[in-house]
């Protein structure tokens, strides 16, 4: 099955603690992205990747790292996290066509205390 | 000018009904444009692609107006289950720079 997957689904953590968000795709996708949503504020683009090793700002990369060793793999890295990065992210992943939408995993909620 | 703008609603109507929901965008350059269906603390799911001569997919009818910079999305025949928030998304292509907006909700009563 064509998919996004990410990992974890939850996660409550402690300001400062270093932590990684996962996110690996199936279908041989270049583009992949990684967005957060925030009440009344909707989508707004981190991290967008056009392919291996090629790595962009999105709108809000402040607080975020990515990488992309690998085509299928695009983790979300918080170093030190603070409560304003309290959120629910998603990852999503794209072919080149311009007519081709997002696929989207299924979220990771993500609370700093 | 917010870069994409919609109405937040919630658009609340009854079974049967057509609604009709639009979405503004600010960038004359933006060249690719989709309505994404996202239900309540789920992912935001593909609903279809905006051409520029419109197009169709069942109950639903997608259109696009260069001249006035927006976008419409048309439910006929609305079901229960269409109940969701209808987010539009604007590109100015190759997927560098996509801009959602922040959703319009639609409640569809029995």
């Amino acid at each position: 099955e064509a998919q996004v997957t990410q990992n974890p689904r939850y996660l409550i953590t402690v300001t400062g603690k270093k932590l990684t968000v996962t996110c690996s795709q199936n279908m041989n996708h270049e583009y992949m992205s990684w967005y957060r949503q925030d009440p009344g504020l909707g989508l707004r683009q981190i991290y967008y990747s056009m392919n291996v090793e090629v790595t962009d700002k999105g709108d809000v990369p402040e607080g975020y790292k990515v990488s992309r060793k690998e085509k299928r793999n695009f983790p979300l890295i918080l170093e030190s996290p603070s409560p304003n990065q309290t959120s629910l992210y998603f990852c999503a992943s794209s072919s080149n066509s311009k007519s081709y939408g997002y696929t989207f995993g299924s979220g990771t909620r993500l609370t700093v205390v | 000018r917010k870069e994409v703008e919609q109405d937040p609603g919630p658009f609340n109507v009854p079974e049967g009904a057509t609604v009709a929901f639009n979405c503004t965008y600010s960038n004359s350059a933006s060249q690719s444009f989709f309505w994404y269906r996202q239900d309540c603390r789920k992912e935001p799911k593909l609903l279809m692609s905006v051409y520029s001569s419109g197009n169709e997919d069942g109950r639903f009818t997608a259109q696009l107006n260069r001249a006035s910079q927006y976008i419409s999305l048309l439910i006929r025949d609305s079901k229960l289950s269409d109940s969701a928030t209808y987010l539009c998304v604007v590109s100015p292509g190759g997927y560098q720079k996509v801009t959602f907006g922040t959703g319009t909700k639609l409640q569809v009563i029995p």
